[in-house]
């Protein structure tokens, strides 16, 4: 079982870039989040995605969006970068409501 | 009334040792308490998790305490080894709404 996947696992990019992050969840689950840990924190949630729609929101701004395809696959994409946003970007993947497993991030830097 | 405060900020455990992190929680509608732990460069893996219809869970040397009226629960690592020397979360969730919020994290040393 490979587990979450994520990519890429480094991200370099400019202020004022677009960046999209993704995530195939673990074999069998059909719920995805997402979280942003800045360093030194811990993670704060983005948003989830559930049959394609996003179920929940966290307090991101709109420059924060999501995609969930019908593998349950999962795009994350975040406009107009600015410093603030570099951190670890990480997927969560589940089947019910409980039991999260997290791939290992994408490392973004924002410069 | 989201927040999950978590203490302390770093542990220093000597091999053997007991190590003890604490959380506390204001929402009473949470109902689901994991601990997840997390190494450099990897994302949190979770470790144990309780409902609030119990008062203690353990699962080999990882036990956690929980007190509901107190809105506080905590980990206890028994047999402290330095592979357990890692940042740990403690974290909350809603029934139905499946959102983490997370505690400010604990990073623990386990001396040789």
């Amino acid at each position: 079982d490979a587990g979450v996947t994520q990519s890429p696992t480094h991200l370099i990019k400019t202020r004022g870039q677009q960046v999209t992050l993704r995530c195939s969840p673990k074999s069998g689950h059909d719920t995805v989040s997402w979280y942003q840990q800045a360093l030194g924190q811990g993670p704060q949630f983005i948003f989830q995605y559930y049959e394609e729609e996003e179920r929940q929101r966290g307090n991101f701004p709109d420059r924060f969006s999501g995609h969930q395809f019908p593998n349950y696959s999962s795009e994350l994409n975040v406009n107009a970068l600015w410093l603030g946003d570099s951190a670890l970007y990480l997927c969560a993947s589940a089947e019910g409501n409980y039991g999260y497993t997290f791939g290992s991030g994408t490392r973004l830097t924002v410069v | 009334q989201q927040q999950v405060k978590q203490s302390p900020q770093s542990l220093i455990v000597q091999k053997g040792g007991i190590s003890i992190i604490n959380c506390a929680y204001e929402n009473t509608a949470f109902d689901y308490f994991p601990w997840y732990q997390q190494f450099p460069g990897k994302g949190p893996a979770l470790l144990i998790a309780i409902r609030p219809d119990v008062s203690e869970k353990k699962e080999g040397r990882f036990t956690i305490s929980f007190n509901k009226s107190a809105k506080q629960f905590s980990l206890h690592i028994m047999d402290s080894q330095p592979g357990d020397s890692a940042t740990y979360f403690c974290a909350a969730s809603k029934e139905g709404f499946q959102k983490l919020v997370f505690g400010t994290g604990t990073r623990l040393l386990v001396s040789p």
